[in-house]
């Protein structure tokens, strides 16, 4: 099963609009890391939170992370056309060999012009 | 600076046929990760290695896949005999340092068909 759970999995927004996504994770995690892929392309790194940080912001993008639940989230500020892609959180775990990464399942984000 | 390169970018073969995915770190990263991306089960890990190195290889689903790293700057994830549920994108990525406090990068990946 995987270890991240993104929500919802597809979202549909307008330009300028902000977009919200979740991740819900299962076990302790080291850090959780924020991934885009645009169609046809690889992975991107956008964000790295520590699982001591409680919120980090990069640009337009504000990731906060709650260990009492499991869970984070990415915000997008005034969304463009560009930002359609897909969203992916992936955890680090303790005690894992190396930098092990597990990805969730991701949010298919489009922003409508 | 060059990201990750994967060749080829797309691959179509016919069932029974051999399928070798290659990739090139960027370079300086010590370590390399296999991923097998579908629809159905999403991005999964297949194999990593650590200084070239196999270090955890239990995503790998079945005998029919191997990947070596002769080098810091080369590794190829074989399939031999391929069958069509084979079919997927398969990325190839690295990072610096096994601190897990640090990003992957991701090459473009291959685009395999098995007819």
């Amino acid at each position: 099963s995987q270890q991240g759970e993104e929500d919802p999995q597809a979202l549909s927004i307008q330009e300028g609009e902000n977009a919200t996504m979740n991740c819900s994770y299962k076990t302790s995690i080291n850090n959780l890391q924020w991934y885009r892929q645009n169609s046809g392309r690889g992975l991107v790194h956008l964000i790295l939170i520590r699982s001591n940080e409680r919120e980090k912001h990069s640009g337009r993008l504000r990731v906060t992370l709650d260990t009492s639940k499991k869970s984070s989230s990415l915000l997008i500020t005034a969304s463009r056309a560009a930002d359609t892609a897909s969203y992916f959180c992936a955890t680090g775990v303790p005690g894992a060999a190396g930098n092990k990464l597990t990805f969730g399942g991701g949010t298919r984000v489009l922003v409508k012009p | 600076d060059a990201g990750v390169i994967q060749s080829p970018r797309h691959e179509v073969t016919e069932m029974g046929q051999e399928v070798t995915l290659r990739c090139k770190p960027i370079s300086g990263h010590d370590y390399l990760f296999w991923y097998r991306q579908t629809m159905m089960r999403g991005l999964e890990l297949l194999i990593y290695f650590n200084n070239n190195v196999p270090i955890d290889d239990s995503g790998m689903p079945e005998d029919r896949f191997s990947a070596k790293m002769p080098n810091a700057s080369f590794s190829t994830l074989k399939i031999q005999p391929s069958e069509p549920r084979d079919s997927a994108v398969y990325f190839c990525a690295s990072s610096f340092d096994g601190n897990s406090n640090q990003p992957q990068h991701f090459g473009d990946g291959t685009r395999l068909s098995i007819l």
